[in-house]
């Protein structure tokens, strides 16, 4: 389809593992997010790209937390030595503009596990 | 730190009854977007709303976006059991989205 995918869609991780979470938007979608959502909450935000250009990160909880989206178009989330508090589910979304007021395409969202 | 409150955390009511769920803010936002969430899905947008005193209607669905653009709320008629779901207001600025807690709502039968 034409949608945001995301995978993988589910991971389980040792803790102190590192982990790669890959989103693909919609083509064309200048603007990604990502968020991390705990059970029965609402979406947290993590990071924006306005094409690969990194421009707000102020959500990432720790340093052990790297986005990066080298091309414009797939992102990649990537948590070093993975611990439990970081359980959770890591959803992404794109929109055809710039910036928050547009309409966001989220992805199915993946869901880790930290053990 | 802008932050946006909802209530009720919880709701369940049976069907055909009417609902109404608030979002509410210290700070204005440049848009305010209502979305649906289904477990083991991402969110869908219903709504986004810009203008304050706002009103836009969506079948059985009506959105309020507050004059001073720091609240909103979300009524819906005879709800239906295909409403059950996480309802999430975001509030939109350049380079960012809040999302509120969410109003999880069970319609039942």
């Amino acid at each position: 389809g034409a949608g945001v995918s995301q995978s993988p869609r589910y991971k389980v991780a040792k803790r102190g593992q590192d982990v790669a979470l890959r989103c693909d938007p919609i083509s064309g979608h200048v603007s990604l997010f990502w968020y991390q959502q705990a059970l029965g909450q609402g979406p947290e935000f993590l990071t924006y790209f306005q094409n690969e250009a990194q421009l707000d990160k102020s959500g990432l909880p720790s340093d052990r937390f790297f986005a990066e989206r080298p091309e414009g178009s797939v992102s990649t989330l990537k948590i070093q030595r993975t611990q439990q508090e970081d359980s959770a589910v890591y959803l992404c979304a794109s929109s055809q503009g710039r910036g928050g007021y547009n309409e966001q395409f989220f992805g199915p969202g993946t869901r880790l596990t930290v053990l | 730190t802008q932050l946006l409150e909802q209530s009720p955390q919880f709701l369940s009511i049976q069907e055909g009854e009417n609902l109404t769920v608030y979002c509410n803010s210290s700070s204005v936002f440049s848009s305010l977007q209502w979305y649906r969430q289904e477990p083991g899905e991402g969110p869908v947008l219903l709504v986004t709303v810009v203008t304050g005193g706002e009103v836009k209607k969506l079948k059985r669905l009506t959105f309020q976006f507050g004059d001073a653009r720091k609240d909103s709320s979300l009524h819906i008629t005879a709800a239906q059991p295909g409403d059950t779901g996480l309802y999430l207001c975001a509030g939109g600025n350049y380079d960012k989205v809040i999302f509120g807690p969410g109003t999880s709502l069970s319609v039942i039968p």
